[in-house]
């Protein structure tokens, strides 16, 4: 099975900076990565697919780069609604596989 | 507005069963492929079972493997995650989450999920 490991696990940022999350896939995916937002007690929204391809109705700010192991997302711009828990996912292979979660905290 | 309403979550004992279903309204449900991922207390996601638009082709993680059955009801426009042997480590929120069509492999919808203890 194909592991996701993201970095940092966790993290304290202030409106207005640009913050930078990895994503690293035990084996190459292409560029078969989503990334979701999660906020405390939501669903998962998903933000981008196919590593760097925007969900429709997602904020330019976001963007998603890479492929094969190594991936980022990267908000330009960090905004209040944008602290939150942001998953990566790899659907290269079953079974499909998440990252374990980089915590964006208002510093 | 595409809609997946999950509902069966509760309270079960060790080795006990629970079935969960997933309503889903706004969108042509047949077309689209189809899972369940879920999240523990405090925890990252994790994917646990995919169903085909037709139900003929289906997956699940090996943490459930033989113990949990995916199904659908196209008729009635409804997803279904039958549980039984049930173990602590199932304790979690049980989201059911429809795959983007002609995008395979992730999830652009979302229900609310629901709530599964288990526990004596």
């Amino acid at each position: 099975a194909i592991r996701m490991t993201q970095s940092p696990s966790s993290f304290s940022a202030s409106t207005g900076d640009r913050v930078t999350i990895t994503c690293r896939a035990s084996q190459g995916i292409s560029s078969y990565l989503a990334w979701y937002q999660q906020k405390p007690g939501k669903a998962p929204k998903l933000l981008i697919y196919a590593a760097s391809t925007l969900q429709s109705g997602v904020p330019s700010r976001f963007s998603g780069s890479g492929s094969g192991t190594d991936f980022t997302l990267t908000i330009s711009c960090l905004q209040s609604e944008d602290f939150a828990t942001y998953y990566c996912q790899q659907y290269y292979s079953y079974p499909w596989a998440f990252g374990q979660g980089t915590k964006v905290e208002i510093k | 507005e595409v809609q997946l309403v999950e509902s069966g979550g509760g309270l079960v004992q060790p080795g006990g069963s629970l079935r969960l279903s997933c309503a889903a309204s706004g969108f042509t449900f047949s077309s689209y492929e189809m899972n369940w991922v879920r999240q523990a207390p405090g925890k990252g996601l994790e994917w646990v079972s995919y169903i085909s638009s037709s139900g003929s082709t289906i997956y699940y993680a090996d943490s459930v493997k033989g113990r949990f059955t995916i199904s659908r009801d196209n008729a009635k426009n409804s997803l279904y995650l039958q549980m039984n042997s049930l173990r602590a480590e199932d304790t979690a929120v049980y989201y059911c989450a429809r795959e983007q069509a002609a995008v395979a492999g992730n999830f652009d919808y979302w229900g609310q999920g629901t709530l599964v203890t288990v526990s004596s």
